[in-house]
């Protein structure tokens, strides 16, 4: 069973950083791009990020760019998500996703971790 | 970036109709689209994928056609568990979202 969990939201002033985490599981970690994706309270949802499978490309939103950075430990089966500088405009819930080889859908998600930017 | 429009924002329907939501990109995506269903609290769903794909374990009641630039997702029969936000995406480039469409019952 995939599963993909995240951790390391939480409540931050804004200017100050925050390294978000997701520990995936049930499938071959390393074979596959890796997205987060965020929805702010009440609004849809916002692609953020993604890294292909050994982390030699990435992409991010333009709202993020060269603030967040994201990387992944294959070894740990694990995808991280640096944030610095962070705007109120970053409170969202975050959500770790699985993509795919190539083109893909997002076919699993995680429940989410919350990262609430206020003063 | 390729922008993706809903319509409508938000339907209200009954049991056993049949609901169609179409979704427009900006620039041509060939079949690079799929359907997110969301239910309030909950995580997003897979429904359809490349278009017209059923994701497995998906009710055959959950259909989507088109390609190029518009697309439809439909429910042929709408039911009580179907109440939920639905997505269109984009993975053609970098991924984008529609708005979203509130399904509700009347």
């Amino acid at each position: 069973e995939v599963q993909l969990v995240e951790s390391g939201g939480g409540l931050v002033q804004p200017g100050r950083s925050l390294r978000l985490s997701c520990a995936a599981s049930g499938f071959t970690f390393d074979d596959y791009a890796m997205h987060w994706v965020r929805q702010a309270p009440g609004k849809g949802l916002e692609w953020v990020s993604h890294i292909t499978w050994n982390g030699g490309s990435t992409g991010y939103v333009a709202s993020v760019k060269g603030r967040f950075t994201i990387s992944r430990d294959n070894a740990k089966n694990s995808l991280y998500l640096q944030m610095n500088s962070l705007r109120p405009e970053d409170t969202a819930l975050y959500y770790c996703v699985k993509g795919g080889q190539q083109l893909a859908p997002f076919d699993y998600w995680g429940q989410g971790t919350q990262v609430t930017v206020s003063s | 970036d390729i922008q993706m429009t809903q319509s409508p924002s938000s339907l209200s329907a009954s049991v056993g109709d049949r609901v169609t939501i179409t979704c427009q990109a900006s620039q041509d995506i060939d079949n690079y689209l799929s359907w997110y269903q969301q239910k309030p609290g909950k995580a997003p769903k897979l429904l359809i994928y490349d278009a017209s794909n059923l994701e497995k374990g998906v009710p055959s009641r959950f259909s989507g056609s088109g390609s190029g630039t518009d697309f439809s997702f439909t429910i042929s029969s709408l039911q009580p568990e179907d109440i939920a936000t639905y997505y269109c995406q984009q993975y053609d480039n970098l991924p984008t979202f529609g708005p979203g469409t509130k399904v509700e019952i009347k």
